[in-house]
């Protein structure tokens, strides 16, 4: 069955540093999102992309993060100067040509800020 | 506010007992509903999607409800398993977005 894989699974950093998190969608598939979980708490939307450009964010998406998709098959969120309170679960999603289905959650990336 | 809640919290069953999760929504203009399965560190995973006009859908010993008039859903799990033992997340679609809403969940433990 078709994965959206995410690496690393894990990744330490030290606040105020860069960190790209990365994740190969399932490859038919047209839609692409960043979620975020923090430890405990219920799983956000961040933003989704579409046609090679932000087609929704939320209100959590400021200038600190941006995405790309680099080269047709990765998809990449990067995350700026990091804070402590950016330490949590980021999960990867791609679905297909109308988003209602095939919408496929990645393993995940646990994201801690030191 | 588009919100998704769910109860119980927390639920603590024996293997092979059947159990009901609740999930009440308040997301406008809706779309569709979905149960996710969430192991600990892990991805959800899908278990039931349904759309508007579906009130029942079922995938193995889950069977989800919907009840679009009273904005409801349920999922029924039959004869449970230790593997069952997991977060159950409630999650909603707006028509005019393809981002998920999603609730707090529900803490399943099935012991032996």
């Amino acid at each position: 069955e078709p994965e959206v894989t995410q690496t690393p699974s894990h990744q330490v950093t030290q606040m105020g540093q860069e960190v790209i998190l990365r994740c190969v969608p399932i490859s038919n598939h047209l839609y692409f999102y960043w979620y975020r979980q923090i430890l405990g708490q219920k799983v956000e939307f961040l933003v989704s992309f579409y046609n090679n450009e932000i087609s929704e964010k939320s209100e959590i998406f400021d200038d600190q993060f941006s995405v790309e998709r680099p080269d047709g098959s990765n998809f990449t969120l990067k995350i700026r100067s990091t804070k402590l309170e950016d330490s949590a679960m980021y999960f990867c999603a791609s679905s297909g040509l109308s988003g209602l289905y095939g919408y496929t959650f990645g393993s995940g990336t646990r994201l801690t800020v030191v | 506010k588009n919100q998704v809640e769910q109860s119980p919290q927390s639920l603590i069953i024996l293997e092979g007992k059947n159990c009901t999760l609740q999930c009440n929504y308040t997301v406008s203009p809706f779309s569709n509903l979905r149960w996710y399965k969430q192991d600990t560190g892990r991805g959800p995973v899908s278990l039931t999607i349904m759309t508007f006009s579906e009130n029942t859908k079922s995938n193995g010993r889950y069977t989800a409800t919907l009840d679009a008039d009273t904005k409801q859903s349920s999922l029924h799990i039959t004869a449970s398993q230790l593997s069952d033992s997991a977060s159950y997340i409630c999650v909603v679609s707006a028509d005019n977005t393809d981002k998920l809403i999603f609730g707090t969940g529900t803490r399943l433990q099935v012991f032996p």
